[in-house]
């Protein structure tokens, strides 16, 4: 099983619809991520957590909402969708005891909205 | 002003060759860490190698390895005895200050290697 897990891997909807990527990880880090890509722009981070009660807006949070519901647990809101929120969503995590830092990604969830 | 920059949109390389993928960077924190991600075409992420700004030696792991120049603020990965398998995109990313800050990412470059 995979360590981060993200779901659904893949979801079309339309211009309006609220819609929630989730994503668990099972690596037991308290450190959370969501990014997009977008072709020809790399990935850009949205929101980070560093625990339960830390969230944290990243580059480019307009438009979306997060919810840390535990460690394990990082959930990513498009509360209204918009055609240009299509893209492809990871989640990822790292652990405070890593002085590196290294993020571990999860498979990516491709998110188009018609 | 980019933090990471990736110059190389494609590279071609032919199998069992080395090939080198350019990556510059732009911080003025002394304390950093740079990242190499590779991205196949199923699409997940894959961390590769990592160079602290501290580090005294390059990274290596495997046939990965990280020609780091501080001076010239590059991180460039040598990928030596190309294989089918090393066609992805590859994507650099830095982390500046302490761990506690998050990972800023190039647009990547697309490698493909031919046979």
């Amino acid at each position: 099983d995979a360590d981060v897990t993200q779901t659904p891997r893949n979801r079309i909807t339309k211009t309006g619809k609220r819609i929630m990527l989730e994503c668990s990880q099972t690596k037991g880090h308290d450190r959370m991520y969501w990014y997009r890509q977008d072709p020809g722009l790399g990935l850009r981070l949205i929101y980070y957590s560093f625990d339960v009660k830390d969230i944290n807006k990243g580059e480019i949070s307009d438009g979306y909402s997060v919810s840390r519901q535990a460690q394990a647990k990082f959930s990513l809101s498009l509360e209204s969708a918009i055609p240009n929120q299509t893209a492809l969503y990871f989640c990822a995590t790292s652990d405070f005891g890593d002085a590196k830092n290294i993020q571990y990604f999860g498979a990516g969830t491709r998110l188009s909205v018609l | 002003a980019q933090k990471i920059t990736q110059t190389q949109p494609g590279m071609f390389v032919q199998e069992k060759e080395a090939v080198t993928l350019d990556c510059t960077y732009d911080t003025s924190d002394p304390s950093y860490g740079l990242f190499w991600y590779k991205q196949p075409s199923s699409g997940e992420m894959i961390f590769l190698i990592y160079q602290g700004s501290y580090d005294q030696q390059n990274a290596t792991e495997g046939r990965y390895s990280l020609n780091f120049q501080k001076a010239r603020k590059s991180a460039n990965l040598v990928i030596s005895a190309s294989q089918l398998g090393d066609s992805a995109m590859y994507f650099c990313a830095m982390r500046e200050g302490t761990r506690n800050t998050p990972l800023v990412f190039g647009k990547g470059t697309r490698l493909s290697v031919i046979a």
